[in-house]
């Protein structure tokens, strides 16, 4: 079973410092990559998503994640984070054929400092 | 005019007890999900539900039981409730397999 790591629980930073988020994954197959954010209070939102094709993704808020195949990772970047960025962020992965069910990283609770 | 709506929002009840909260999607996707979010955040898949095909995470009791009337719909049954089961429910859902999925606002089950 594929299982996704996120390797940092809690990120703290100032506005305007840049922001990489790690996630690993295990699974030696064609997989589909997300990235979700959660805000306080409220539900999962898809940030950006990894099928095929361009390694390097753009989401929603100026946010990007690049996809290694090499090193079986997703990280998540950002190169100037805002006090609204506050919130917990989800890596996800989910396997062609299998439902589509996604299966969560333990999830990155990032706090802005204003 | 809400994509993925959750009834109810907060659950409060006794050990033991049979529950079921509903969900309805409006986005005319044909594939729905339900995730449990434990009290760390750990969010996990319990069930996928497309055309009439339901995939089941096998580590989800049997008390747990999805129920779909429609395409629009997938209910969640939860028989017995153990103290365990507190957590938020998430549903979700998307237009085919191996699409993004959008969720509803989760629903907050606390046991007594």
């Amino acid at each position: 079973a594929q299982s996704v790591s996120q390797h940092n629980h809690h990120v703290i930073l100032s506005e305007a410092a840049s922001l990489e988020l790690g996630c690993n994954y295990s699974y030696g197959g064609t997989v589909n990559l997300f990235w979700y954010v959660q805000y306080p209070g409220q539900h999962l939102q898809l940030l950006l998503k990894y099928f095929s094709g361009d390694p390097l993704v753009k989401g929603i808020k100026g946010f990007e994640a690049e996809f290694i195949k090499s090193k079986f990772s997703f990280n998540l970047r950002k190169p100037s984070v805002q006090w609204s960025d506050t919130a917990e962020y989800f890596c996800a992965v989910s396997i062609n054929n299998a439902g589509n069910m996604l299966t969560f990283g333990g999830g990155t609770r990032l706090m802005v400092k204003p | 005019d809400t994509a993925v709506s959750q009834t109810p929002k907060y659950l409060v009840t006794q050990m033991g007890n049979d529950k079921s909260i509903k969900c309805e999607q409006n986005l005319g996707h044909d594939t729905m999900y339900w995730y449990k979010q434990d009290s760390k955040k750990f969010l996990k898949i319990m069930f996928s539900y497309n055309n009439k095909e339901l995939i089941i995470n096998e580590t989800v009791p049997n008390r747990f039981s999805p129920k779909s009337p429609d395409k629009a719909h997938l209910n969640l049954h939860i028989n017995s409730l153990e103290l365990g089961d507190s957590a938020v429910y998430f549903c979700a859902s998307s237009q085919g397999l191996n699409q993004p999925q959008h969720f509803g606002d989760g629903t907050r089950l606390s046991i007594l």
